[in-house]
C-alpha cells in the first residue's frame, strides 16, 4: 500500500525557518517525480514544487521561489521542503504527492503556521 | 503564468442528477509533445484530494465512468452523470503543461 507520511509543521515566527519531511513507502520511491502542495485555512490547492525522481528537475510557484527548496533523498525514501524567511501567507496545510504530471497519491498533510 | 478559471463557483445538485464544470485556461494546454496536461481533482470533506482525470479525458483507476472529461486548448469540462453521494465536495482542475504549474479555483459541489 502506498503511504505519504508528513511531519515537520508547528507554528513559526515570521521570517524564520522551517523543514519538511515526507516519508513515503509502499513503492520505489526513487522511480517517481514528487511535489508540495498547500492548501491555506479555507481556500484552494498551491502547488508550490516538484523534484523529479533523480533530482534533476525542480521547479517552484513564483510565490515561494528563493525562499523554499524542495530536495529528496532516495535511500531513505524521503522527500523534503526547506521553508526560509516564512511569511504569514504561508501559513497552510502542505501535502506532499506522487507524481510527475498527475498526482495519484496524497499524503495527509502538515499544518504549518507563521505567526507572531 | 497560466490561469485556470472554473465555473460555475458552487453547483446545487440533486442526487441521480447530471453536473457540468467548466475550466478555461489562459493559454492552450497542448505541450509540444502533443499531450494537453489538465487534470481533474476532487478533495471531499476533511480528505486529501483525489485525482479523477489526467490528460484531459483519461479516469484513473477505480474511478467510475460517470466522471467524463473532454476539451481540448483552453476549455475542459468534467461532466457527472448521475450524481451520487459520495461525489460531494471540491472540484478543482490543473494544469502541468506550462511552468509554474497551477491549479483553479475550485467548484464545490452540494446538494440542493
Amino acid at each position: 500500500e502506498v503511504q505519504l507520511v508528513e511531519s515537520g509543521g508547528g507554528l513559526v515566527q515570521p521570517g524564520r525557518s522551517l523543514k519538511l519531511s515526507c516519508v513515503a513507502s509502499g513503492f520505489t520511491f526513487s522511480n517517481y517525480g514528487m511535489n508540495w502542495i498547500r492548501q491555506a485555512p479555507g481556500k484552494g490547492l498551491e502547488w508550490v514544487a516538484y523534484i523529479s525522481s533523480g533530482s534533476s528537475y525542480i521547479y517552484y510557484a513564483e510565490t515561494v521561489k528563493g525562499r523554499f527548496t524542495i530536495s529528496r533523498d532516495n535511500a531513505k525514501n524521503t522527500l523534503y521542503l526547506q521553508m526560509t524567511s516564512l511569511r504569514s501567507e504561508d501559513t497552510a496545510l502542505y501535502y506532499c504527492a506522487r507524481g510527475d504530471g498527475y498526482y495519484d497519491y496524497w499524503g495527509q498533510g502538515v499544518m504549518v503556521t507563521v505567526s507572531s | 503564468d497560466v490561469v485556470l478559471t472554473q465555473t460555475p463557483v458552487s453547483l446545487s445538485v440533486t442526487l441521480g442528477d447530471q453536473a457540468s464544470i467548466s475550466c478555461r485556461s489562459s493559454q492552450s494546454l497542448e505541450y509540444s509533445d502533443g499531450y494537453t496536461y489538465l487534470e481533474w481533482y476532487l478533495q471531499k470533506p476533511g480528505q486529501s484530494p483525489q485525482l479523477l482525470i489526467y490528460e484531459v479525458s483519461n479516469r484513473f483507476s477505480g474511478v467510475p465512468d460517470r466522471f467524463i472529461g473532454s476539451g481540448s486548448g483552453t476549455d475542459f469540462t468534467l461532466k457527472i452523470s448521475r450524481v451520487e453521494p459520495e461525489d460531494l465536495g471540491v472540484y478543482y482542475c490543473f494544469q502541468a503543461t506550462h511552468d509554474p504549474w497551477t491549479f483553479g479555483g475550485g467548484t464545490k459541489l452540494e446538494l440542493k
